[in-house]
Formats: C-alpha cells, structure tokens, sequence
C-alpha cells in the first residue's frame, strides 16, 4: 500500500524552513527518501532504518518514528536548489528489498 | 562508471506495436528494477530482479516482460502497446547495504507515447 506524502505541494521563499511528511499504515523496515527535478531522474537523499541508523546527505535531516510508522524530512534555510519533487519509498521487512513510493510532495522555493 | 544507462532517450509507437526498453548498468548490482511514472503518480514498480536469471512481478506488471541473463542488463519488453503504457520508464539498480536496502541508483529515463 502506497505510504502517503503531505502536503501535496509548498511554495517557500529562499531562507524558509519546510518539513515533508510521510505516513504509512504497515509496519516498516526502513523510509527512503529521493528528490527529483523535472525532466530528471530521482536523487537518493537518505535512508532511515528501523533502529536509528541514518545514511545519507549531510546537509538534510529527517526523522523516523516506528512507533507510528511515520518519517519527516526537515528541510532548513531552504536554497533555489531545493526545488523539486521530493518521494519517500517505504520498505517493509521481508519485501524482498522492494521500495514503495509516495506520490511526492512538490517543493517550489523562490528567490 | 556510466551508472545506470536506459535507451532509447524518447520513443513513439502505435498502438500494437512492440518494443524493447534497453537497460544496462556498470555497478555489479545484484538488485535491478523497473519503474513507471505517471504525472502526480509517484513511481510504480512493474518488474524487479534480484540476480541473473530471477525475476519477479512488481505491482503494475501487465502487459509487460523482462528477462536478467547477465547481471548488467534488464530490458523490459513492451508487447501490444497500448495508451495507457504512456509514461516515462526508469531503470534502477542497488545492492543491499550492511542493515537493509541500501541508495538505489536511477537511470536517466525514457519517455514512452502510444499514440
């Protein structure tokens, strides 16, 4: 089942701070996250696994909540680069290493 | 490293013709998979394999294929094009990490238009 992204859509002003929310109602192993910029492919961002352990960019933070089954990606001082579409990808224990992604929340960031 | 090479770039069919999405990578991945995107869809997985010569359905399968006889390559076969298999494609690889999955690496992408 498909984890759900909110909100669907943030327009910020350069500076802002945005977080990005991604829920899901199965118990999960770990939360990816990727952006992706039109008319490219999506960019590994980072990984939150079961337990603590984070991989990932240094400059991106996010959480992961196994209690709720809940990630957030905090995104601070946001900068032009930052614009895009951001996916989490879910991972259930025993999926075989198969990711289900969000539809994506559309980050707009300008000057 | 190329990475992950997806080809042709762009491509138009008619509907009921056939094609093959090519897709190669240069990383010694074990894990491939295959990706549709539809605007405001998210990605969709249609077929994935986890090593040479095992392949598996994802959760849009129909109408299509794919076979893995080596570790670098993982074409997806297009049979019977129809319009609703318009969308753009991508091909991803990754190797499990020390704890899980670990970062999948994407493709560049094709776009496909059944006209």
């Amino acid at each position: 089942q498909q984890p759900v992204q909110s909100p669907q859509a943030v327009i910020l002003r350069e500076g802002e701070d945005a977080v990005i929310n991604c829920s899901s109602s199965k118990a999960l192993y770990s939360v990816h996250w990727y952006r992706q910029k039109h008319g490219e492919a999506p960019v590994f961002l980072m990984i939150l696994l079961k337990g603590g352990e984070q991989k990932g960019h240094d400059k991106i933070s996010a959480s992961f909540n196994e209690k709720k089954q809940q990630s957030s990606l905090y995104l601070t001082a946001s900068q032009l680069s930052y614009s895009g579409t951001y996916f989490c990808g879910t991972e259930v224990r025993g999926s075989n290493y198969k990711l289900t992604f969000g539809k994506g929340t559309l980050l707009t960031v300008n000057p | 490293n190329a990475g992950v090479t997806q080809t042709p770039k762009f491509r138009i069919l008619k509907i009921g013709q056939s094609m093959t999405l090519q897709c190669a990578q240069d990383m010694n991945h074990n894990y491939m998979y295959w990706y549709r995107q539809d605007p405001g869809m998210g990605l969709k997985l249609i077929y994935y394999s986890v090593g040479a010569g095992i392949t598996d359905k994802g959760e849009v399968p129909n109408g299509y294929n794919v076979s893995r006889s080596t570790t670098e390559d993982f074409p997806l076969r297009l049979e019977l094009a129809a319009p609703s298999q318009t969308s753009v494609y991508f091909c991803a690889s990754t190797d499990p990490g020390t704890g899980g999955m670990d970062e999948q690496f994407f493709g560049p992408g094709t776009r496909l238009t059944v006209l």
